[in-house]
């Protein structure tokens, strides 16, 4: 069973619109969570991080996080073709491990 | 403030020989991580250091990979004998502190074995 899961899409908005990134996650006590955009052949860029229940804004993306659910979210406002790329989720997981944990990544396709 | 370097970009091996990657953290950060990252697959923990210490090596096939950060600051990544499926990208992160701080990426070496 993965820990992180993402679906790998490709996921394809046009311009403007709202993109939509979701994540699921295994370990219940994990505490902080991540979002990292990872454009095609580059190494990987964290964007957002969050760590209690809620939302987080920064600029154009939203981070929501629902432990309940073990669940993850990023927004997307005002999409642009620069945002093409693959997001990846990532968390650490509770306990003695404390691992950083990458989900597959999601590609996101902004079509102008 | 200069990111993460790593060294080589590219590396071109055949099968059973040796490589050595090399990574330079950013100034300040106690802790640094390798992670192997297959195409089409997020990045997996091999090994993290804080300082000159491991700190979690549980993934790391430590039958032909070793790390070591002498001095705790520049770290290097051996693979010997290197076999077809260690064909990937090898990133070098650096966090300020532990596991809860984030962690900013080098650029990558990726590998490729024939």
């Amino acid at each position: 069973q993965k820990e992180v899961e993402q679906n790998s899409g490709p996921l394809s908005v046009p311009e403007g619109a709202i993109a939509s990134l979701n994540c699921t996650y295994s370990d219940r006590g994990s505490q902080s969570f991540f979002w990292y955009r990872q454009y095609s052949g580059k190494s990987p860029e964290l964007i957002m991080s969050i760590y209690s229940n809620g939302d987080k804004e920064d600029g154009r993306f939203t981070a929501q996080l629902n432990k309940a659910s073990q669940y993850v979210s990023l927004l997307i406002r005002d999409s642009q073709p620069s945002d093409s790329a693959t997001y990846l989720c990532a968390v650490i997981n509770g306990g003695s491990a404390r691992q950083l944990t990458f989900g597959s990544g999601t590609q996101l396709t902004v079509l102008p | 403030e200069a990111g993460v370097a790593q060294s080589p970009r590219y590396k071109i091996i055949e099968k059973r020989q040796s490589v050595a990657f090399w990574c330079n953290p950013i100034s300040g950060h106690a802790t640094l991580y390798w992670y192997q990252q297959i195409l089409g697959q997020g990045p997996k923990l091999l090994i993290q250091f804080q300082n000159n210490g491991v700190v979690d090596d549980s993934q790391l096939p430590k039958d032909r990979f070793s790390a070591e950060r002498l001095k705790g600051v520049d770290s290097t990544l051996k693979i010997q004998p290197a076999k077809l499926e260690d064909s990937a990208v090898y990133l070098c992160a650096s966090s300020l502190v532990a596991w809860n701080n984030e962690q900013f990426f080098g650029p990558g070496t990726r590998l490729t074995v024939l």
